[in-house]
């Protein structure tokens, strides 16, 4: 089963552009994570849903980020406007609640650097 | 609140030097995971262990293998007879038992080994 995607992996942008970062979690998957690592800050959780709803975006540093989960097998998180603190590794993760499991598996990440 | 740490922020050692990593973690949480990720030089997350607050059974896999004491709040990673492959940087985590598990991350230790 292939793993969690995230596109692009690689982002380099202008101050003030907006930024989409995409993660396709693992199939059958009924929670979606989004982190930021930064070496000042570590990996930060900044939000996640659970069957496509928004649970607890309160790691969301500014109104500036914002997520959406349109259906079960595609996140996005938007950047708007860019600013180069922004700069870090974004991680998406998914994880199934069953009891078996409870593990979140990560995306290899989108490195995001802001001019 | 949860806490993870994880005071050795870098190792160095030489192949086939046995190396323990550790982490102590405070919670109020009854029951809870911990777990180990490795973030080698690529930069992918990856899931090594997850351990539930209830058995305290210590694992072993392969060259690998964790002691978890719950007396101490520590979970321990010792890597046996290390190769070069094992130079990463290793992060303990843990989350609550319940729907969410929202990872609260160490610091990250980096492992050095050099031939």
């Amino acid at each position: 089963d292939a793993g969690v995607i995230q596109s692009p992996r690689h982002e380099v942008t202008e101050m003030g552009q907006e930024v989409t970062l995409r993660c396709k979690p693992i199939s059958g998957h009924d929670y979606l994570f989004w982190y930021r690592q930064t070496m000042m800050r570590g990996l930060e959780l900044l939000i996640y849903f659970n069957n496509n709803v928004p649970i607890d975006d309160s790691g969301m540093p500014e109104d500036r980020f914002s997520a959406k989960m349109p259906n079960a097998s595609f996140s996005t998180l938007k950047i708007q406007p860019s600013e180069p603190r922004d700069s870090a590794v974004y991680f998406c993760a998914s994880g199934d609640s069953g009891p078996s499991t409870d593990t979140q598996y990560f995306g290899p990440g989108t490195r995001l650097t802001v001019l | 609140a949860q806490k993870v740490t994880q005071a050795q922020t870098e190792i160095s050692v030489v192949e086939k030097e046995d190396v323990t990593l550790d982490c102590v973690y405070e919670t109020r949480d009854t029951t809870y995971y911990l777990f180990w990720y490795k973030q080698p030089p690529s930069g992918e997350l990856v899931f090594l262990i997850r351990r539930n607050s209830f058995d305290e059974q210590n694992e072993i896999s392969g060259r690998y293998s964790w002691n978890f004491q719950k007396s101490t709040s520590s979970f321990n990673f010792t890597i046996t007879a290390s190769q070069v492959v094992d130079s990463a940087v290793y992060f303990c985590a843990l989350s609550p038992v319940n729907a969410g598990n929202m990872l609260t991350f160490g610091g990250g230790t980096r492992l050095m080994v050099k031939p």
